[in-house]
């Protein structure tokens, strides 16, 4: 079975710029949840979407938002991009969203803004 | 609330030395807790899940983990470090809708 995966890897771009990330969950998982780990932070909660519905958001700007498609593909976008905002941003799929439900991570996202 | 608090963001231990990872937890309700393992420039990989199955919890590379209700505990630990064992380790608590990390321990393991 295909982990989840994160396209791109890598991506670098300029201060005002937006962005988007795309995730593939594993075949059958319904939840996607997103993550920014950054050196300074370490891992945040940025948003988790079950069934195309967003059902719960860290404390992130505005700025952060995303989406889940029918076949539970998930993208984020981040809009005027600022220095800060440089991080590795990793998707997590799982089956539901029970609280036993273990999370599955993708090898993420490299986001340099310069 | 769930957080989890991890002891001693550096370990280093020598090949074949005893593996001690700490990870102390605070739930309001029973606690689902995980230990994930990151190498450099990759994702979060599962070690093992505490679900209250069972106390003592087997996972992959031969990690186990102890769940002590009383010392709100659930430290990592392997018997013989690897070198391959070299990584960044996360203990992480599972609230109502996502992950509570720890701040991560870097193991450093010296042939």
């Amino acid at each position: 079975k295909a982990g989840v995966t994160q396209t791109p890897r890598y991506l670098i771009k300029t201060r005002g710029q937006q962005v988007t990330l795309s995730c593939s969950p594993i075949s059958g998982h319904r939840s996607v949840s997103w993550y920014q780990q950054t050196p300074g932070q370490g891992l945040q909660f940025l948003f988790e979407y079950f069934s195309e519905t967003q059902r719960n958001k860290g404390n992130f700007p505005g700025r952060f938002s995303g989406r889940q498609f029918s076949n539970s593909r998930s993208e984020m976008n981040v809009s005027t991009l600022e220095l800060g905002d440089s991080a590795l941003y990793l998707c997590a799929s799982s089956l539901s969203h029970s609280t036993n439900t273990e999370a599955f991570f993708g090898q993420g996202t490299r986001l340099t803004v310069v | 609330a769930q957080s989890v608090t991890q002891l001693g963001s550096h370990v280093s231990v020598s090949e074949g030395a005893l593996v001690l990872l700490r990870c102390n937890y605070s739930s309001s309700v029973p606690p689902y807790l995980f230990w994930y393992v990151q190498y450099p420039n990759q994702g979060l990989q599962l070690l093992l899940k505490y679900t209250s199955a069972a106390t003592l919890v087997k996972g992959i590379n031969g990690f186990e983990a102890e769940f002590k209700k009383s010392e709100t505990s659930f430290h990592l630990t392997k018997p013989s470090a690897h070198m391959s064992d070299a990584a960044e380790y996360f203990c992480a608590v599972r609230g109502a809708n996502n992950l509570f990390f720890g701040t991560g321990t870097r193991l450093t393991v010296i042939p």
